[in-house]
């Protein structure tokens, strides 16, 4: 298993340019969410899906959308970047509710708006 | 949502156990106490959870206090690799709400 793949790594965008980042895990699990980290701050939801087809907003939702129509991916989309959201992004995931169950996160995407 | 309270940060001697607590005062009697990690700029770990009873796996020790309103995550013999922060993390149904943690670290 590959876990949770991130991609891409790195990415600088100007403002107003728009981008989708993308979130794939192969361990079947159908809880799967995004979070933001600011410089010395702890992690903010943005959006999260507890399956297939459903999706909700987190902490921090504005400024993006998600979608889910597969289990595997979960893709993050920002239309018009903005430099606050320069930022570290991870998805998680995990089997269950992520209140029963560990949640698994990738190893980040670090963007940065110009 | 259970509000969880951490001190911003500890420091450890190497080979010394690492205990860090949290406050937890108004979980639910159903709610699980979860802790994670995140070592530099790493995507967080999962180190262990527990409801009641005191937990332990290879990681770590969890021990909840009888009332639950407070916990210690226990590392018993604390290496340099064990620097990081530290989460302690009362989810809700369908979010893991991250606070700013302690920052463990461990010196030689």
């Amino acid at each position: 298993n590959a876990g949770v793949t991130q991609t891409p790594k790195f990415q600088v965008l100007k403002t107003g340019q728009s981008m989708t980042l993308q979130c794939a895990q192969d361990m079947n699990h159908e809880y799967m969410s995004w979070y933001r980290q600011d410089p010395g701050m702890g992690l903010r939801l943005i959006h999260y899906s507890v399956g297939a087809g459903i999706t909700d907003q987190g902490e921090v939702p504005n400024g993006y959308n998600v979608s889910r129509s597969t289990t595997e991916d979960f893709p993050l989309r920002l239309l018009s970047a903005a430099p606050s959201q320069t930022s570290v992004y991870f998805c998680a995931s995990s089997y269950l509710r992520i209140s029963n169950t560990e949640a698994f996160f990738g190893q980040g995407t670090r963007l940065t708006v110009v | 949502d259970a509000k969880t309270t951490q001190p911003p940060s500890m420091d450890c001697a190497e080979g010394r156990a690492a205990n860090l607590p949290c406050n937890h005062s108004t979980i639910s009697g159903n709610e699980y106490v979860y802790w994670y990690r995140q070592i530099h700029s790493q995507g967080p770990q999962y180190i262990i959870h527990g409801l009641k009873n005191n937990e332990t796996n290879e990681m770590a020790s969890l021990i909840i206090t009888e009332d639950r309103k407070s916990s210690t995550l226990i590392l018993p013999h604390a290496t340099l690799r064990d620097t990081a922060v530290y989460y302690c993390i009362v989810p809700s149904t369908d979010k893991l709400i991250f606070g700013t943690g302690t920052r463990l670290q461990v010196f030689p």
